[in-house]
């Protein structure tokens, strides 16, 4: 089994802050990484995938870096605003594998 | 409405029953999952399905069945529940003709289920 891990485990920031938070995989054998966004009581629903080392994505405030080699992606999220507060789980799919190894998750909640 | 959906969404019940948790699709994709999710750990694989034929199991298994009683019906049960076994549970779907086109495997997932053994 291959661990993935995501830090902070929460973090509660005031709307208007700009936050961060990281996701740790095995590089070997890496395939692509999954971001998702959960809010209680809902689906997770993906946010992004990522496969090419230096890869960059975004959609709207949300941002995500990916650096194959040392085994970490980068979530971003600029300008927090209070719908924002959700569980940003993250999941890496290892190569030769159609499973998804998930982290724990960030617990953002944005105050307003 | 939904494309994937979960019943029930929430399910107490006592230790040494039965009980059944139902997930049906409407996006036409072949492979459904069954995670639990508990606090402090991520999502856990406890069964997947590739095709109706096909019932793989997960990292946890014991204490689990599944059925697939057609492509957009995925069945998890308990056979006799335990309180170790109380969590959250979602249900995931994904499309291999994509997966392979894309190289990839993007899961859908249900609303969850949230059961309780008492």
């Amino acid at each position: 089994i291959l661990n993935v891990e995501q830090s902070p485990q929460s973090l509660h920031v005031q709307e208007g802050d700009s936050t961060n938070f990281t996701c740790s995989f095995p590089s070997s054998n890496f395939y692509a990484l999954h971001w998702y966004r959960w809010e209680t009581a809902k689906s997770p629903e993906a946010l992004f995938v990522m496969t090419l080392n230096g890869d960059e994505k975004k959609k709207g405030r949300i941002s995500a870096t990916l650096n194959t080699k040392e085994g970490y992606s980068y979530l971003y999220i600029k300008g927090s605003q209070p719908e924002d507060s959700a569980t940003y789980l993250c999941a890496s799919h290892p190569y030769n594998t159609d499973k998804l190894i998930f982290g724990t998750g960030t617990r953002l909640q944005v105050f307003p | 409405d939904a494309d994937v959906t979960q019943t029930p969404r929430n399910r107490i019940t006592k230790t040494g029953k039965r009980i059944m948790l139902e997930c049906s699709q409407t996006k036409g994709h072949d492979r459904m999952y069954w995670y639990r999710q508990d606090p402090g750990l991520g999502l856990r694989l406890i069964y997947y399905s590739f095709d109706v034929k096909d019932i793989n199991k997960g990292e946890i298994s014991d204490g689990y069945s599944v059925s697939r009683q057609a492509q957009a019906k995925f069945s998890l049960s308990l056979e006799s529940a335990i309180p170790n076994q109380t969590a959250l549970y979602f249900c995931a779907t994904s499309d291999s003709s994509t997966a392979i086109s894309s190289g990839y495997n993007e899961q859908f997932f249900g609303p969850g289920t949230r059961l309780t053994v008492l």
